[in-house]
């Protein structure tokens, strides 16, 4: 059973249209984290959420937003897309301790055309 | 400003050798070191992690810490061909009610067969 799941793989789009990309985890973990692997394979936080909480890196643009229907989803919706936001996009989940580090999905690499 | 510096290399070094890979981080109260391991095109993967000062070692890996110098190191002894990858340093610390990894640029390494 695969861990922390996130579809598409692959996402090509055009500049201007809206998407999604899904992560589901299955290992019980309160914490789920969106993060941006850039081309020089940078990994920068975008987001973290538990049931009580979203924290937002503030320099995330407001074009990106998360959505959880439950504990064990997190997705990422992406409006009027750029060229600029091309770049392989990580889900992760931990337990919200200093004890655990992240369980990543597999990544979405989403190009931009 | 949290921050995580590594040395990008690439780092080259024989099979058989140790492969010393080194990282700073700024912020006096992180709580957890992490250090992972990332594939061309694969997802970030977790290979060791360490809280307190000293040695930690699992198999070929020893990780290090000096909360004082603020410095964390990964030794890979006995470096294989299947070893070469990027290795990322990792540091989480408590902040607006979360836990979360600050990942540094990551250094390349190269076990030369």
């Amino acid at each position: 059973d695969t861990a922390v799941s996130q579809t598409p793989k692959y996402l090509v789009t055009q500049m201007g249209n809206d998407k999604s990309i899904k992560c589901e985890q299955n290992l019980g973990h309160d914490t789920m984290y969106w993060y941006k692997q850039d081309s020089k394979k940078f990994l920068k936080i975008m987001f973290s959420y538990n049931n009580k909480e979203l924290i937002i890196n503030e320099t995330v643009p407001n074009r990106f937003s998360p959505k959880s229907p439950d504990k064990a989803h997190l997705n990422l919706h992406i409006n009027s897309l750029e060229l600029g936001d091309s770049a392989v996009y990580f889900c992760a989940s931990s337990q919200g301790s200093h004890l655990y580090g992240y369980t990543f999905g597999s990544g979405t690499r989403l190009t931009v055309v | 400003q949290k921050e995580v510096e590594q040395n990008s290399g690439p780092l080259s070094v024989p099979e058989g050798a140790i492969a010393s890979l080194n990282c700073t981080y700024s912020d006096r109260g992180s709580q957890s070191f992490f250090w992972y391991r990332q594939y061309s095109g694969k997802s970030p993967e977790l290979i060791m992690f360490i809280y307190s000062n000293g040695d930690k070692e699992d198999g070929r890996f020893t990780a290090q810490l000096n909360k004082a110098s603020q410095y964390v190191s990964l030794l890979i002894r006995d470096s294989q061909p299947s070893d070469s990858a990027t290795y990322l340093c990792a540091v989480k610390y408590s902040g607006a009610g979360s836990y979360q990894l600050t990942f540094g640029k990551g250094t390349k390494l190269s076990v030369i067969p």
